[in-house]
């Protein structure tokens, strides 16, 4: 069984401050690791993954993301936050054995303060 | 290049009326998934398709939920009776590969509100 822990529902950071949104998995077999954002009335969109090689992920609009097996994590990150990037992220795991039958943590609203 | 289309974006319906949801998934899709979005429970599965054919609907909540997909370019997820509880926003995706990439395209989702 999976399962997605993101530590806190709400974050708040200062525009051009450092975002860090973080969440952790459990898989019993090696997992791949998705990060979506869901803009004020919209679906979710894909922002970075991981499947199998570096472990550093690049995703869109300056996210990134990096695996680290032996602390079960899948931060995300960014250097300097923007405004536009106040959205609601998810972190999900999906195992290679259940295809695209993703596991969602509950998400992680981050607010941008001018 | 159109994405996943669901209708009615919004609808308000009284407690014991059916509502029908709405899918037009990304033309050559072949994975087709119904979530159900609240506040207390976060994003919940409900079902998903392949080629048309349901694999797991072990998430529909009870049986005033059903689901069907009479072909590739179209889904419908209908509740009857509807109940208050079953306000939320709920989100179609669809997805091309299974097992490698894991990407789902989400539709901007029908929100019900039942009074």
């Amino acid at each position: 069984a999976q399962s997605v822990t993101q530590l806190g529902s709400h974050v708040s950071v200062s525009e051009g401050a450092l975002v860090l949104l973080r969440c952790n998995y459990s898989s019993s077999v090696p997992p791949y690791l998705f990060w979506y954002v869901q803009y004020p009335n919209q679906g979710l969109q894909l922002l970075l993954k991981y499947t199998t090689g570096a472990t550093l992920v690049k995703g869109i609009n300056g996210f990134e993301a990096e695996f680290k097996k032996s602390e079960t994590s899948f931060h995300l990150t960014k250097p300097s936050a923007h405004m536009s990037d106040a959205a609601e992220y998810f972190c999900a795991v999906s195992d290679q054995n259940a295809g695209n039958m993703l596991t969602f943590g509950g998400g992680t609203r981050l607010m941008v303060k001018p | 290049d159109a994405g996943v289309i669901q209708s009615p974006r919004h609808e308000v319906t009284e407690m014991g009326q059916e509502v029908t949801l709405r899918c037009k998934p990304i033309s050559g899709h072949d994975y087709l998934f119904w979530y159900r979005q609240t506040m207390m429970r976060g994003l919940e599965l409900l079902i998903y398709f392949n080629n048309n054919v349901p694999i797991d609907d072990s998430g529909m909540p009870e049986d005033r939920f059903s689901a069907k997909m009479p072909n590739a370019s179209f889904s419908t997820l209908k509740i009857q009776p509807s109940e208050p509880r079953d306000s939320a926003v709920y989100f179609c995706a669809s997805s091309l590969t299974r097992g490698i990439t894991g990407e789902l395209f989400f539709g901007e989702g029908s929100r019900l509100t039942v009074l």
